[in-house]
């Protein structure tokens, strides 16, 4: 079993629709959750991270980490077409490997105007 | 720089051949990572460096995969003798060292033919 799973979608949304993408992990020792989205032909772009569980919002970001349950997620408000794009939940601890991240397989996500 | 820099932006090389790949990390970040993407498998873990420290090299697939870090700063990965499955994209990212996520470049496209 991968330690992080997450569904490769693809999801998509009418403009201005809620998005809501999710991860579960298995490595309880996890401590670092982030979500990075990534354009095609791009590399991943950091947009929120958390460490422990509970909420932090920006902007229209929403990130969510229940680490009892071992599932995070991020929900997307007011989404945009500019919003398509994948979405890699990743998550770390601290170990020989620094903050190497392990990452789930990415959800594309397309919002159409 | 004003971010993580890679190079070249795609190669494109003969089984059997040696290729080398570069990445120019923000200025002052002590931590850069190698990860390798590829369909199906997503994001892996392949070294670290931390500053001038020896590498933890326990993500790299085989013995034809190493790197080196000059100076705390520039990062070359190598591959030898390249194999069709070393077709991928080799992404760069450097941290200040802390476990806030970190920054990704746009990474070398291989494709090994």
């Amino acid at each position: 079993q991968k330690e992080v799973e997450q569904d490769p979608g693809p999801l998509s949304v009418p403009e201005g629709a809620i998005v809501s993408l999710n991860c579960t992990y298995s490595n309880s020792a996890f401590q670092y959750f982030m979500w990075y989205r990534q354009y095609s032909r791009k590399g991943p772009e950091l947009l929120m991270y958390t460490y422990s569980s509970g909420n932090k919002e920006d902007g229209r970001f929403t990130a969510q980490v229940d680490k009892s349950s071992k599932y995070i997620s991020l929900f997307i408000r007011d989404s945009q077409p500019s919003d398509s794009a994948t979405y890699l939940c990743a998550m770390s601890l601290n170990s020989n490997s620094g903050y190497a991240l392990n990452f789930g397989k990415g959800t594309s996500l397309l919002v159409t105007p | 720089g004003a971010g993580v820099s890679q190079s070249p932006s795609n190669k494109v090389t003969e089984k059997g051949k040696d290729v080398e790949l570069r990445c120019d990390p923000i200025s002052g970040h002590t931590a850069l990572y190698w990860y390798r993407q590829s369909l199906g498998q997503g994001l892996e873990f392949l070294i670290y460096f931390q500053g001038n420290s020896a590498p933890d090299k326990s993500g790299l697939p085989s013995d034809r995969f190493s790197a080196e870090r000059t100076g705390g700063s520039v990062s070359t990965l190598t591959i030898q003798r390249t194999q069709q499955e070393d077709s991928a994209v080799y992404l760069c990212a450097s941290s200040p060292g802390t476990g806030g996520g970190y920054t990704f470049g746009s990474g070398t496209r291989l494709t090994v033919v």
